[in-house]
């Protein structure tokens, strides 16, 4: 167990839809980041926050967003889904320093389906 | 920004043979290289890391060789299990990005 809680383990929708991820990082890590996997695929970064600000962006989508509370947890969201959305998305948080050079701890991940 | 490379993408090795997975890197300085082991449905979980001051480091039967000049980095897996099969992911940071770039991830099968 990596401390980093996703929420919900699956998710099915149909197309032209709209969904909301939630990840908790770990205790006193301030940064997050989302990443999609798709079948068989590698780690696509889509965007990064730290302490509640947007911090780098990767290949994310016009129809993606996220965000950062003051409780340090995150959403990503999704919406106009679409067949190609399918993918297992996940969280990863880091320690304080929030640069890319210290390890990220992987949540579980949520598998989404898009019918 | 940055851009990695790995290979193989997959590779089959009988148990107690050795296996190694090669990455190549383009930004200069990086300094940061971790690799994450992803079993199926399951999260990336790392397993080593070297940072740009050393050429290698070890850890049990893992190790890791980094060569700056050439900009590539080398995962090394001695007398595999099988319990190693799973998805490798190599990693270097994009430092204009400050996120982490990943490879496109090597599936080591270990034959019993």
């Amino acid at each position: 167990d990596s401390g980093v809680t996703q929420t919900p383990k699956h998710l099915i929708t149909a197309t032209g839809q709209r969904v909301t991820l939630r990840c908790s990082p770990r205790s006193g890590d301030l940064s997050v980041y989302w990443y999609q996997q798709s079948l068989d695929q590698g780690l696509q970064f889509l965007i990064q926050y730290y302490n509640g600000e947007e911090r780098a962006k990767g290949n994310i989508l016009e129809r993606f967003s996220a965000q950062q509370f003051p409780d340090l947890h995150s959403e990503l969201n999704l919406s106009s889904l679409e067949l190609g959305d399918s993918a297992l998305y996940f969280c990863a948080s880091s320690k304080p320093a929030g640069g890319s050079h210290n390890e990220q701890f992987f949540g579980p991940g949520t598998r989404l389906t898009v019918l | 920004g940055e851009n990695v490379e790995q290979h193989p993408s997959t590779l089959s090795v009988q148990e107690g043979d050795s296996a190694v997975i090669k990455c190549t890197y383009s930004d200069s300085a990086s300094n940061y290289f971790p690799w994450y082991k992803q079993e199926l449905g399951k999260r990336p979980q790392l397993i080593i890391d070297i940072r740009s001051n050393v050429g290698e480091k070890k850890d049990q039967r893992i190790a890791v060789t980094l060569n700056k000049t050439a900009k590539h980095f080398s995962l090394h897996i001695t007398e595999t299990q099988p319990e190693d099969s799973a998805v490798y992911f190599c990693a270097a940071p994009d430092m204009g990005r400050r996120a982490l770039t990943f490879g496109s991830g090597t599936r080591l099968q270990v034959q019993p």
